[in-house]
């Protein structure tokens, strides 16, 4: 079935750092893919979205490609600041109305 | 603007007592709703999602249940709460098939801890 995997489960970095995470995913189709960024107590919030039409996404510095071929959506950031801190997660839209979410990485920005 | 409001914000609850949570989103006619199940550190499972008052659709029951009864309100209930029901509660909505189903917006969430 569809999978989505974020090996990384926490990442620390010092503030100014490039920022990379990791998410594959496996599926028959070709899916729509997203990045929720959740901060400490609080609901997700959608980062990005990427379709098949569009290929890349760009929102507040964050920017991902959906490879296709290496079935890879992953996220980067030129310079991290303290305020990204936060837990991300790459999810994909199995159907029109179920998201599969990766497990989530943790991301430590330090002063 | 839409808004998405969830109450409580936080409930402390025993074992085998009863649970209402709820969910009202403003601003946005016939959306469709969803429930996730969060648990501490962990990943967001979809729980349930209505597309239509009065319909609900489970993707994971947990000994959950899910209503829909007016168009902005969707609740999560159960009679009988588990230890393994607590955890972060989170409602969701996102336009219907031809108008963004894809991209779904959370609440603030609620947090349940069940003794």
């Amino acid at each position: 079935g569809d999978s989505v995997t974020q090996k990384q489960g926490q990442v620390t970095l010092s503030e100014d750092d490039f920022l990379f995470i990791n998410c594959t995913y496996s599926t028959t189709t070709y899916p729509t893919l997203l990045w929720y960024v959740q901060y400490l107590g609080q609901g997700p919030q959608l980062l990005l979205k990427v379709t098949t039409a569009n290929n890349k996404g760009i929102s507040r510095g964050f920017e991902a490609t959906y490879d296709k071929g290496t079935t890879s959506f992953h996220l980067q950031k030129a310079s991290v600041q303290e305020s990204d801190s936060a837990v991300y997660f790459c999810a994909l839209v199995d159907s029109g109305t179920y998201q599969r979410f990766g497990t989530g990485t943790k991301l430590q920005v330090v002063p | 603007a839409q808004t998405i409001h969830q109450w409580p914000v936080a409930e402390i609850k025993a074992v085998g007592s009863p649970l209402s949570l709820g969910c009202t989103i403003k601003g946005k006619s016939s959306p469709n709703l969803y429930w996730y199940w969060q648990a501490t550190g962990g990943t967001l499972q979809q729980l349930f999602y209505s597309i239509t008052v009065g319909q609900v659709e489970s993707v994971v029951q947990l000994n959950l249940s899910a209503s829909r009864p007016k168009d902005d309100q969707f609740i999560l209930s159960t009679e009988k709460l588990l230890l393994s029901h607590s955890g972060f509660y989170l409602c969701a909505w996102s336009g219907d098939w031809g108008g963004g189903q894809d991209t779904q917006y959370f609440g603030p969430g609620t947090r349940l801890l069940v003794l």
